[in-house]
């Protein structure tokens, strides 16, 4: 079975301007949850969204928004950003709400200048 | 809310020694207790879950211990082998309140030299 993919891998975006993040989740998977990891924050969980709904959200600004589509493939946006956005965003798919363990994707490394 | 706390220095041991991972934990919650490893640039991978009923659970060279009295959570590499050099990572997944969501400690480095 594939693993998730995230699409890109590296993103170099100017303060301002906005940003989509694309994940896969592997396949049969529904539930999928995106973090912001940073060396000083680590590993930060954004938001989860299972059966094309948000089930939960971290303490982010309105700035930072998702969704999920019918195939559960999933999307993350970041509005206005900021330079403290710039960080390693990572996607993990897991297969429903009674399953914990997570598989992560490799991350996007979102740079911003 | 769940605060999860690892030792932020480096690990560092002897190829073949035991490494040992401490993971503290309050504001205690029934919860489901779990590891990943991280390499650099890359995103965590699942190792082990363990649910609080649960003492210890193994798995080939790896262990793990979850005490609900002391709040923590002790892994364990036995035979380790400079491949194992990584952060590793615990979370801990609330049963109840919590939001339903991983909560991520900030990780231990462990380099494992010849």
């Amino acid at each position: 079975k594939a693993g998730v993919t995230q699409t890109p891998r590296y993103l170099i975006k100017t303060r301002g301007q906005q940003v989509t993040l694309s994940c896969s989740p592997i396949s049969g998977h529904r539930s999928v949850s995106w973090y912001q990891q940073t060396p000083g924050q680590g590993l930060q969980f954004l938001f989860e969204y299972f059966s094309e709904t948000q089930r939960n959200k971290g303490n982010f600004p309105g700035r930072f928004s998702g969704r999920q589509f019918s195939n559960s493939r999933s999307e993350m946006n970041v509005s206005t950003l900021e330079l403290g956005d710039s960080a390693l965003y990572l996607c993990a798919s897991r297969y429903g709400t009674a399953s914990y363990e997570q598989y992560f994707g490799p991350g996007t490394r979102l740079t911003v200048t | 809310s769940q605060k999860i706390e690892q030792n932020s220095e480096a690990l560092n041991i002897q190829e073949g020694k035991t490494a040992t991972l401490t993971c503290n934990y309050t504001n205690y919650s029934p919860a489901y207790l779990q590891w990943y490893r991280q390499d650099p640039g890359r995103g965590p991978v699942f190792l082990l879950l363990i649910r609080e009923n649960e003492k210890e659970k193994r798995k080939e060279r790896l262990k793990v211990t979850f005490d609900t009295t002391l709040k923590q959570s002790l892994f364990h590499i036995t035979a380790s082998q400079p491949a194992d050099s990584a952060t590793y990572l615990c979370a801990l997944f609330p049963l109840t309140g919590g939001g339903n969501k991983l909560t991520f400690g900030t990780g231990t480095q462990l380099k494992v030299e010849l």
